[in-house]
């Protein structure tokens, strides 16, 4: 166990539709990243907060957007779905005393399908 | 150019064998680090083993080893006495930069597209 929570596990919805990932990060980590796992794209970074602010974005659509709360939890919002979004979403989080390394620590992923 | 290269989308090892897994990387950041990731049929990312640029010695972790060749920018990983529990995806991935910001940095990783290793009873 990562100590990394995503939740949903799985999401099932339609094209247009408008969905909410949630992820909290391990005890004591202060920065969040989002991936992207899709079979065509592999394994993409999607956008990255540290305390609340965010820090670098990646490929992420116009159409995503997230945001760290102030108890260090994040979201992804995903909005206007098309079947191309079918992805495994992760959420991962690291330390900032580890920042020399910088290991992250991922979640389960949320495996959504958009129908 | 693909900044993280693994050439071998499958590979098997017999159970109880030592198995390498090649991953290539193209950086002009001198200060860089690298990781394995192993990703089980269930789909969870794991973290394996971690070398930085200026690491002198090769990283190891239990089974794990890591042969880091610089000149090369090869950072291989190897798994010795294989276990059925190590068929999975494996994942090379690279963090480039140093820190920009007090006390964070902006360090996603790159990833490579994965090996499929199998182990065979």
């Amino acid at each position: 166990d990562s100590g990394v929570t995503q939740t949903p596990k799985h999401l099932i919805t339609a094209t247009g539709q408008r969905v909410t990932l949630r992820c909290s990060p391990r005890s004591g980590d202060l920065s969040v990243y989002w991936y992207q796992q899709s079979l065509d794209q592999g394994l993409q970074f999607l956008i990255q907060y540290y305390n609340g602010e965010e820090r670098a974005k990646g490929n992420i659509l116009e159409r995503f957007s997230a945001q760290q709360f102030p108890d260090l939890h994040s979201e992804l919002n995903l909005s206007s779905l098309e079947l191309g979004d079918s992805a495994l979403y992760f959420c991962a989080s690291s330390a900032p005393q580890q920042e020399a390394k910088n290991i992250q620590y991922f979640g389960a992923g949320t495996r959504l399908s958009v129908l | 150019a693909q900044k993280i290269t693994q050439t071998q989308p499958g590979m098997f090892v017999q159970e109880k064998e030592a198995v390498t897994l090649d991953c290539t990387y193209d950086t002009s950041d001198p200060s860089y680090g690298l990781f394995w990731y192993k990703q089980p049929s269930s789909g969870e990312m794991i973290f394996l083993i971690y070398q930085g640029s200026y690491d002198q010695q090769n990283a190891t972790e239990g089974r794990y080893s890591l042969n880091f060749q610089k000149a090369r920018k090869s950072a291989n990983l190897v798994i010795s006495a294989s276990q059925l529990g190590d068929s999975a995806m494996y994942f090379c991935a690279m963090r480039e930069g140093r820190n920009r910001y007090s006390g964070a940095g902006s360090y996603q990783l790159t990833f490579g597209k994965g090996t499929k290793l199998s182990v065979i009873p």
